[in-house]
């Protein structure tokens, strides 16, 4: 099936650093996106990507869809506390899969 | 633009009863609505996919005589947990897609933490 692999699972940053998590997949898919849940809340799309190469940025938040449809990967740039949280990455064609998540914790 | 509403934010209910969770787009028409349950430190799994009017899909090993879906409007989808058991808490969370060409993202609403006693 289309299974999404993220990693990594968990990150452990000093505030300040920049982050980089990524998503691969066995099978291609149309669009790439990326999503924040914060603990207890449902996930907050922060980039959807349609196009392979395409490289989107959102802020401190940067994105890119692999040139091979098959990976994406997020930047986070200069952290903050406030980006504590979990990422999910999604790849999407007619249905929508998720990757595991990367849980950040960023320490003041 | 694009909010995604859920009622109730919680709820706990005795084994064998029913409950019922409401999903609402608010500022948009919603083709497609999605509902996922989401075990602690687990990624979101999709249950059923519904469109507006028609009978919901649902993914493989989920009961649709337990989990009924009802998306009666473009605005309003509801799922109702039939005769809760513990093992059916979980949070659950809707989504809600709108078309506009490529733009067809889905939006997440808050979720809804259900615990059966």
């Amino acid at each position: 099936g289309q299974q999404l692999n993220q990693s990594p699972q968990s990150m452990f940053i000093q505030e300040g650093e920049d982050v980089s998590m990524n998503c691969t997949s066995s099978s291609i898919f149309n669009t790439w996106l990326w999503y924040k849940q914060d603990p207890g809340e449902g996930p907050v799309l922060l980039i959807a990507l349609y196009k392979a190469g395409e490289l989107t940025s959102n802020g401190r938040l940067t994105a890119q869809f692999g040139i091979t449809r098959k990976d994406s990967f997020l930047n986070i740039s200069a952290s903050i506390p406030s980006d504590v949280g979990i990422y999910f990455c999604a790849g999407r064609n007619n249905d929508m899969r998720f990757g595991a998540g990367t849980r950040l914790t960023v320490k003041p | 633009g694009a909010v995604v509403s859920q009622h109730p934010s919680w709820v706990i209910c005795k084994s064998g009863t029913s409950v019922k969770i409401e999903c609402r787009s608010l500022d948009f028409q919603a083709t497609t609505m999605f509902w996922y349950r989401q075990f602690p430190k687990q990624s979101l799994m999709l249950m059923a996919t519904s469109n507006e009017g028609s009978k919901a899909t649902y993914e493989q090993g989920v009961e649709k005589d337990k989990f009924l879906i009802n998306h009666a409007s473009l605005t309003l989808s509801t799922l109702t947990v039939t005769s809760a058991h513990p093992e059916d808490s979980s949070f659950y969370i809707c989504s809600a897609s709108y078309n506009r060409g490529r733009l067809d993202t889905q939006y997440f609403g808050p979720g809804t933490r259900l615990t059966v006693l």
